[in-house]
């Protein structure tokens, strides 16, 4: 099992609806989760983070994290078609080199 | 603010030479900066952890003496590749702990090796 799976994609969502993207994780030791969205042709860019269990809110974005169940997820409201991007789920892995897992990606596209 | 500069953004060499690869925190000190690579339609591959003034801890199947990794102060860290082959043409995309487990990413250097 991969550490962090995500769904590829792509996902297809109307503008002004809401986006969901999950992500589960197999270290259930696992204590910071991060959202990074990338662009085509860029680099990531952290759009949240969270460490508690609940919901997390930044503007039209909401991380959710259910550690019991190993999933977070982030929902985008009124989506946007700038939001069209690779979301990246990724979490904090303690070990003898402590490092940031991320997922493979799920596409997002957002249809005008 | 925490903005991670890369240079160059963009470079084209010649195979067998080498290319330096410098990353920048900007308005911040990085005691631990990341390397990664990116090929098209594929996810980010953890290269190496650069931690300042020590060796760097390498992934496994990264070659240390090919992808050469210099934490000299707590705001610059470079990658060499060095004999590069066409291969080795990717996305390197470096990332800098601002507060800890917390990474903010360069905007990555595009090299391609002919």
């Amino acid at each position: 099992q991969k550490e962090v799976e995500q769904n590829s994609g792509p996902l297809s969502v109307p503008e002004g609806a809401i986006a969901s993207l999950n992500c589960t994780y197999s270290d259930r030791g696992s204590q910071s989760f991060f959202w990074y969205r990338q662009y085509s042709g860029k680099s990531p860019e952290l759009i949240m983070f969270i460490y508690s269990n609940g919901d997390k809110e930044d503007g039209r974005f909401t991380a959710q994290l259910n550690k019991a169940s190993q999933y977070v997820s982030l929902l985008i409201r009124d989506s946007q078609p700038s939001d069209s991007a690779t979301y990246l789920c990724a979490l904090f892995v303690y070990s003898s080199a402590s490092k940031i897992i991320f997922g493979s990606g799920t596409r997002l596209s957002i249809r005008p | 603010g925490a903005v991670v500069s890369q240079h160059p953004s963009r470079v084209i060499c010649k195979s067998g030479t080498s290319v330096k690869i410098e990353c920048r925190s900007l308005d911040f000190q990085a005691t631990t900066m990341f390397w990664y690579r990116q090929f098209p339609k594929q996810s980010l591959m953890l290269m190496a952890t650069s931690n300042e003034g020590s060796k760097a801890t390498y992934e496994q199947g990264v070659e240390k003496d090919k992808f050469l990794i210099n934490h000299a102060s707590l705001t610059l860290s470079t990658l060499t590749v060095t004999s590069a082959h066409p291969e080795d043409s990717s996305f390197y995309i470096c990332s800098a702990e601002k507060v800890e487990e917390t990474q903010y990413f360069g905007p990555g250097t595009r090299l391609l090796v002919l």
